[in-house]
């Protein structure tokens, strides 16, 4: 299996609700980064967590971080239609690796 | 102004033929990365390199030559291309944390549409 996987792989939801997705990476990281591609674009950065760091806060967006586990979660808060996209994870190395996860499909009806 | 841009969007080739994709990227970053996308979204990380210098290669083969001629350009070029090459190539760049190599935040080129018939 692949380093950085996530989970839900699909995700179907109602405008205003929250969601969800999941994501575990298998080494050592220096940092996790999440990040959002729409339909035929490339990706684009949302938020960054460090190793050193439990939660981080931007805007409607709630990253958690447990190194114990090797696992992350990103929670958008009241979902949007804009919010429909794919959502990815990237784990990141020292050595200046990066891991991205399978993805989660997220879509918001509105 | 477009940071992180690549030629060309779309490349549609037969097998067995030699192509290049170009990227460019104006943020002043000393870290630029080919990633590919397969059909199911997978995105894998190909080649990384920090000023010029190639300080990632995964497994990719050979038929795969990434060329870095200055910190703001690196461009693969792709030998005997098969089937399997098809998929959505992207580059990225991004600046270092701290004294190491983990990226801050990746600027990603809006992708090329590889197709080989």
């Amino acid at each position: 299996s692949q380093q950085g996987e996530e989970d839900p792989q699909a995700l179907s939801i109602q405008e205003g609700e929250n969601a969800t997705m999941n994501c575990s990476y298998k080494t050592s990281i220096n940092n996790l980064q999440w990040y959002r591609q729409n339909s035929g674009r490339g990706l684009v950065h949302l938020i960054l967590i460090r190793s050193n760091e439990r939660e981080k806060h931007s805007g409607r967006l709630r990253v958690t971080l447990d190194t114990s586990k090797k696992s992350s979660s990103l929670l958008i808060t009241a979902s949007r239609a804009a919010d429909t996209a794919s959502y990815f994870c990237a784990a990141n190395t020292n050595a200046g690796k990066s891991t991205f996860g399978d993805g989660t499909t997220l879509t918001v009806k509105p | 102004d477009t940071a992180v841009s690549q030629t060309p969007k779309y490349l549609v080739t037969q097998m067995g033929n030699d192509k290049s994709i170009k990227c460019e990227q104006n943020l002043g970053h000393d870290t630029m990365y080919w990633y590919k996308q397969d059909s199911k979204k997978f995105l894998k990380i190909m080649f990384s390199y920090n000023n010029k210098e190639l300080i990632i290669n995964e497994t990719v083969p050979n038929r795969f030559s990434p060329k870095s001629p200055d910190k703001a350009h690196l461009n693969l070029h792709i030998n005997s291309l098969e089937l399997g090459d098809s998929a959505v190539y992207f580059c990225a760049s991004s600046q270092p944390r701290g004294t190491g190599l983990s990226p801050n935040e990746q600027f990603f080129g809006p992708g090329t549409r590889l197709t080989v018939l």
